[in-house]
């Protein structure tokens, strides 16, 4: 069975600082996937990654995958009290839609 | 991206009984999945639901505490049956649109047991 674990799981900071979400597996995946959760909503996608050692940025967030294809972090520099939310990576077996999300990371960004 | 409708979007129910959560998107899309979000925690998959014939089943969940419904390619139903308080979750409807490699989620349906 494929699992994704994250770290931290909490995460309370203070608007303006940077910090770094990990997601981790035993397996490889074609392509991970980054989502938030926002209180009453469903997730929102926010990145796909597809190629190991891939980086991408969207605005305050830079997404990396690792070389192996094993690993994703997600990097938020200065962040906002709007950043606060449910992060979620997710990957799903190769041929499949069957999409396994990983442990979350909760963050709370103080004003 | 599709938008998804969820209803009810929250719920009390009594132990014992069954409630019925439907989803509908406004375009059709290829797949169809259902996950369940229990108190603090992630997402987990119970099943993908198939237009015409019996839905999919991850390990751990079954029909009959599950049964869903996919008469048509915008439209399907979970049922909870016989709720007990460990049943209390968000429960979510998921698509993937046709050529998209995206899941877009509904808003979630959030089921109380007591």
């Amino acid at each position: 069975t494929q699992l994704l674990e994250q770290s931290p799981q909490f995460l309370s900071i203070q608007e303006g600082e940077n910090l770094t979400v990990y997601c981790n597996s035993s397996s490889v995946f074609s392509s991970l996937q980054w989502y938030r959760q926002e209180p009453g909503e469903g997730p929102v996608l926010l990145v796909t990654v597809v190629t190991g050692g891939e980086v991408k940025k969207l605005k305050r967030l830079t997404f990396q995958f690792g070389d192996a294809r094993k690993d994703s972090s997600l990097h938020i520099t200065a962040a906002q009290p709007g950043d606060t939310g449910l992060y979620l990576c997710a990957g799903a077996p190769s041929g499949t839609y069957k999409y396994i999300f990983g442990t979350g990371t909760r963050l709370k960004v103080l004003a | 991206s599709a938008v998804i409708s969820q209803k009810p979007s929250r719920d009390i129910c009594q132990r014992g009984t069954s409630l019925t959560i439907q989803c509908q998107v406004d375009s059709q899309v290829t797949m169809m999945f259902w996950y369940r979000q229990q108190p603090g925690q992630s997402l987990t998959l119970i099943a993908t639901a198939n237009q015409g014939s019996e839905a999919t089943y991850e390990s751990g969940f079954v029909i009959d505490k599950f049964p869903i419904s996919r008469p048509n390619l915008t439209f399907s139903t979970l049922t909870v049956s016989n709720m007990s308080p460990e049943d209390s979750s968000i429960y979510l409807c998921s698509v993937i649109r046709t050529g998209a490699n995206v899941l877009t989620f509904g808003a979630g349906s959030r089921l109380t047991v007591l």
